[in-house]
């Protein structure tokens, strides 16, 4: 089946930049994700890229995937302390599907 | 865009008694809805979903079950909880305008005990 694997945990200090890394195993994904989740509330859709392009920038957020080594990576630029979260990177097929997620990656950023 | 609801906020119930957990969605129609578990902050895990009213596809054996009366709304039920049912309980709602891209509810934090 398919499977996502993120690493736990990541520490920065603010104002450098972030970088989460997700890999998956799904070679028919089609879209990708990224949530946040901040403590005690529900997820919060980030961006999203199609699985046919290389970048996708969005304000302080950059996404990257390597299709070829299905490696999905979000960037944070000027990482800031209301970015501590979980972040989760999700895959799916499109259409109708059932989007698989990572377990999740803690950024802890210390002022 | 659209709002996903969900209540109680928090719940605390004793090993053995029922449960329902209830999720509903604004501003959009015949949504795929959702319910994942959270276990202890971390990992998602898909229990319920479903694609239309009364039509309930589950994930995962286990001691819960879902309905959906009305094209938006989603519950979550339990006869008897478990202590492992304990989580953070989660209602996602899916636009097929982005494939299927997933928006959450605030979720619900249940304790067993």
């Amino acid at each position: 089946g398919e499977d996502v694997e993120q690493s736990l945990f990541l520490s920065v200090r603010e104002g450098d930049s972030s970088v989460i890394n997700c890999t998956y195993t799904d070679s028919s994904s089609t879209y990708l994700y990224w949530y946040k989740q901040e403590p005690g509330a529900g997820l919060q859709l980030l961006t999203y890229i199609f699985s046919n392009m290389d970048m996708k920038q969005d304000q302080r957020l950059t996404v990257l995937l390597n299709k070829k080594d299905k490696h999905l990576s979000l960037r944070i630029a000027d990482t800031q302390t209301g970015d501590s979260a979980i972040y989760f990177c999700a895959e799916g097929t499109g259409g109708y599907q059932k989007v698989t997620f990572g377990t999740g990656t803690k950024l802890q950023v210390i002022p | 865009s659209q709002t996903i609801h969900q209540w109680p906020a928090t719940l605390v119930q004793p090993v053995g008694s029922p449960l329902s957990l209830e999720c509903t969605v604004e501003g959009t129609s015949n949504p795929n809805l959702y319910w994942y578990r959270q276990a202890a902050g971390r990992g998602l895990q898909l229990l319920f979903y479903s694609v239309g009213i009364g039509q309930i596809s589950s994930e995962v054996p286990q001691n819960l079950s879902a309905s959906r009366p009305q094209d938006r709304q989603f519950i979550l039920s339990s006869k008897k909880l478990l202590l492992s049912d304990s989580g953070f309980y989660l209602c996602a709602s899916g636009t097929s305008s982005i494939g299927d891209t997933q928006y959450f509810g605030p979720g619900t934090r249940l304790t067993v005990l």
